[in-house]
């Protein structure tokens, strides 16, 4: 199967701490690697993504990076602010999403 | 540009009474998603369309669920007779492809509780 593996399912920081979430899938035909933030009782929105073709991206705060040989990725959120506060979901191939995590960040 | 629409947003239902939900996906999207996803969880696919046929179904429990794409835009998932454990949110969304590379985009969703 097509499976991803999400990791950590909760993390607590400080403000202004680093946060980094790790997804490992399995299917080394995975070519696009999004992660998406859930709000409590909203949508899941893309928040950043990468191609197969990179090994890192950045937008502002927030990071992808991707290790093909090693199967996994992981996105890196610095200097956190309690709005970064939200269940955060990585997706592989068309529709495997992972378990999620849980992120609180305490002001 | 208008989203995914959704509706209803919430629905709560008595077991083995019928339910159905309605997605209105992005203009000029034509691969449309529905998932389930429940609390603390994330989303799993029930069906995947491409325009108006259904390539990802593997998913859908075919004795109570069924949906349909007609003309390949809005889409409709239904649930006969409900059960108890059908309670959850049921998230459609579109993309502009079906390959791995299509971002997504969510509807609001539709929260169903089974009593």
């Amino acid at each position: 199967g097509e499976n991803v593996e999400q990791h950590p399912s909760t993390l607590s920081v400080q403000e202004g701490d680093s946060a980094v979430i790790k997804c490992t899938y399995s299917d080394s035909a995975s070519n696009y690697f999004p992660w998406y933030k859930q709000e409590l009782g909203k949508r899941p929105q893309l928040i950043i993504d990468i191609r197969s073709n990179v090994g890192e991206k950045k937008d502002q705060r927030i990071a992808v990076t991707l290790n093909k040989t090693a199967k996994h990725f992981s996105l890196h959120i610095t200097e956190t602010q309690p709005e970064d506060s939200a269940v955060y979901f990585c997706r592989i191939n068309k529709f495997y999403f992972g378990s999620g995590t849980k992120l609180n960040v305490k002001p | 540009e208008a989203g995914v629409v959704q509706s209803p947003r919430y629905k709560i239902i008595e077991k083995k009474q019928p339910v159905a939900f309605w997605c209105n996906p992005i203009s000029g999207h034509n691969t449309l998603y529905w998932y389930r996803q429940n609390l603390g969880q994330g989303p799993e696919l029930l069906i995947r369309y491409e325009n108006e046929e259904a390539v990802d179904d593997s998913q859908l429990p075919k004795d109570r669920f069924s949906a349909e794409r007609l003309k390949g835009v809005d889409s409709t998932l239904k649930i006969q007779p409900a059960e108890l454990g059908d309670s959850a949110v049921y998230l459609c969304a579109s993309s502009l492809v079906g390959r791995q590379g299509g971002e997504q985009y969510f509807g609001p969703g539709t929260r169903l509780t089974v009593t």
